[in-house]
C-alpha cells in the first residue's frame, strides 16, 4: 500500500493563478481531510470529507474549496491564489470504523504563492 | 473553544539527557490524546495515543506520555533522547462525540545538540 499520496510536492503560484491539489488513499478510508501548516501554528483543518459525497468546512476554509471525487480521492482548489496561502498542506484519512482513531498522513505539498 | 497548547515552540537538550514536552488541552468530559512526530521535509507519524486504560502509554523509540485528567495535561517524557529524536512534535486531542475531527497544538522543536 502507497498509503495517503499528495501531488504535486512543490508548487509556486503567482497570485491570482488557480490550482488544485490532489490526495489519494489507497487504504479504503472513509474520512479524509486537509489541514495547512504554517510556522508557529500548527496544523489548521481546512476542510474535510466525512464520507465519500459529503464534505464539511473546518477552521480556515476561506478562499478554498474542495471535491470528493470518490472514495480514494479528495482535492483541494485554490480558485484565486493568494500569498496568504502559503504554507505546507498535507491531506489525512481516517478509517470508518476507526477504534484508533489515527488520521494517516501524507508527505505534504509545499506551495508558494508570489 | 475546544483547545490544546504546547508551551514550548522549541526545546534544546544535549544528547542523551531527558526531556519533556508539555501539552494541555481544555477540560471535557472524554477525550483522545494523541502526539504526532514530524521529521524535516517529511508529513506527520503518530508517535503515540491515549484512548482509555492505564494512563501511561508508550512509543517503540523510548518516549511515553501520561494521561492527567485532573490536570488536562499530556505531557511527553524520554529519559535519554538522541541526536535522531531531532523533530517537531505536535500534540492532538480528539473530543467524544467529535472523534473523527483532531485538534493540534503548535507543534514544539526538540533540537538535541551532540
Amino acid at each position: 500500500n502507497a498509503g495517503v499520496t499528495q501531488t504535486p510536492k512543490f508548487q509556486v503560484l503567482k497570485t491570482g493563478q488557480s490550482m488544485t491539489l490532489q490526495c489519494a488513499q489507497d487504504m479504503n478510508h472513509n474520512s479524509m481531510y486537509w489541514y495547512r501548516q504554517d510556522p508557529g501554528m500548527g496544523l489548521r483543518l481546512i476542510y474535510y470529507s466525512a464520507s465519500e459525497g459529503t464534505t464539511d468546512k473546518g477552521e480556515v476554509p476561506n478562499g478554498y474549496n474542495v471535491s470528493r471525487l470518490n472514495k480514494r480521492e479528495f482535492s483541494l482548489r485554490l480558485e484565486s491564489a493568494a500569498p496568504s496561502q502559503t504554507s505546507v498542506y498535507f491531506c489525512a484519512s481516517l478509517p470508518r470504523d476507526s477504534y484508533s482513531y489515527e488520521q494517516y498522513f501524507g508527505p505534504g505539498t509545499r506551495l508558494t504563492v508570489t | 473553544a475546544q483547545s490544546v497548547t504546547q508551551l514550548d515552540s522549541q526545546v534544546p537538550v544535549f544528547e542523551e539527557a531527558p526531556v519533556e514536552l508539555r501539552c494541555n488541552y481544555s477540560s471535557s468530559v472524554s477525550v483522545y490524546l494523541f502526539w504526532y512526530v514530524q521529521y524535516p521535509n517529511q508529513g506527520l507519524q503518530l508517535l503515540l495515543k491515549y484512548l482509555s486504560g492505564s494512563t501511561l502509554v508508550e512509543s517503540i523509540n523510548g518516549f511515553e506520555a501520561e494521561f492527567n485528567k485532573s490536570q488536562t495535561s499530556f505531557h511527553l517524557r524520554k529519559p535519554s533522547v538522541h541526536i535522531s529524536d531531532t523533530a517537531e512534535y505536535f500534540c492532538a486531542v480528539s473530543y467524544a462525540g467529535a472523534t473523527n475531527k483532531l485538534i493540534f497544538g503548535t507543534g514544539t522543536l526538540l533540537a538535541v545538540q551532540p
